[in-house]
């Protein structure tokens, strides 16, 4: 069945580093792509979305772009801030159903 | 911006206990989706609701699971015998089109926990 797998946490970054939170999938067919992120003690966010091959996904710096050939979905950033310290989940979607399946999420934690 | 609410935040419960979690989704929102993290593992689909009835359900969400809309703005979810492993974070979610191409908005989650 469909499947997205995450990189493990937890990640530790200082501010202004470089971010790579990777992400692949199992899917049929073409599946949407998302980010999700959850800061402390609030609920998940939409992050970034792509729903085509190709397509790059972006918001609040934050990037990622589908790759068909390697069933990826890489999250990253290039200069990370302590306020983005929180939870990244990688999720897919197929078709008209439209039920996320989701990673395992990723903590990350930006230290000053 | 608007948002899915959720009430209680957190909930503690006997075992074999009924609970009910409550949403308010977003009033202009059509579609209407539960979902569960048990600690440390993934988030899960249990439910997806539409024109008063449940179109959608997963493996996990068995008989002992129900779902409500029983006025214009509050959507519930009841476990009527609630086991040990029914402990987790549940999150509701609303979206206008009943698409996940667009991605729903998500309340901040229900800590369940079954002693």
């Amino acid at each position: 069945g469909d499947s997205v797998t995450q990189m493990e946490g937890p990640v530790t970054l200082s501010e202004e580093a470089f971010l790579t939170i990777n992400c692949t999938y199992t899917a049929t067919g073409y599946p949407s792509l998302f980010w999700y992120v959850q800061y402390p003690g609030e609920g998940l966010q939409l992050l970034l979305k792509a729903t085509k091959a190709d397509d790059k996904g972006s918001n609040k710096g934050f990037e990622a772009t589908y790759r068909k050939e390697t069933t990826s979905f890489h999250l990253e950033k290039g200069s990370v801030q302590v306020s983005d310290s929180a939870v990244y989940f990688c999720a897919l979607s197929r078709g008209s159903q439209g039920n996320l399946i989701f990673g395992k999420g990723t903590k990350l934690s930006v230290k000053p | 911006e608007p948002e899915v609410t959720q009430t209680p935040s957190h909930q503690v419960t006997q075992m074999g206990q009924e609970v009910i979690l409550r949403c308010v989704p977003i009033s202009n929102h059509l579609y209407f989706y539960w979902y569960r993290q048990i600690l440390g593992q993934k988030v899960e689909f249990l439910v997806s609701f539409y024109n008063n009835e449940i179109s959608e359900k997963s493996e996990i969400f068995d008989d002992q699971f129900s779902v409500e809309r029983p006025d214009g703005s509050n959507f519930t979810l009841k476990i009527r015998s609630t086991k040990l492993e029914d402990s987790a974070m549940y999150f509701c979610a609303s979206s206008e089109m009943g698409q996940g191409m667009e991605g729903y908005t998500f309340g901040s989650g229900t800590r369940l926990t079954v002693v």
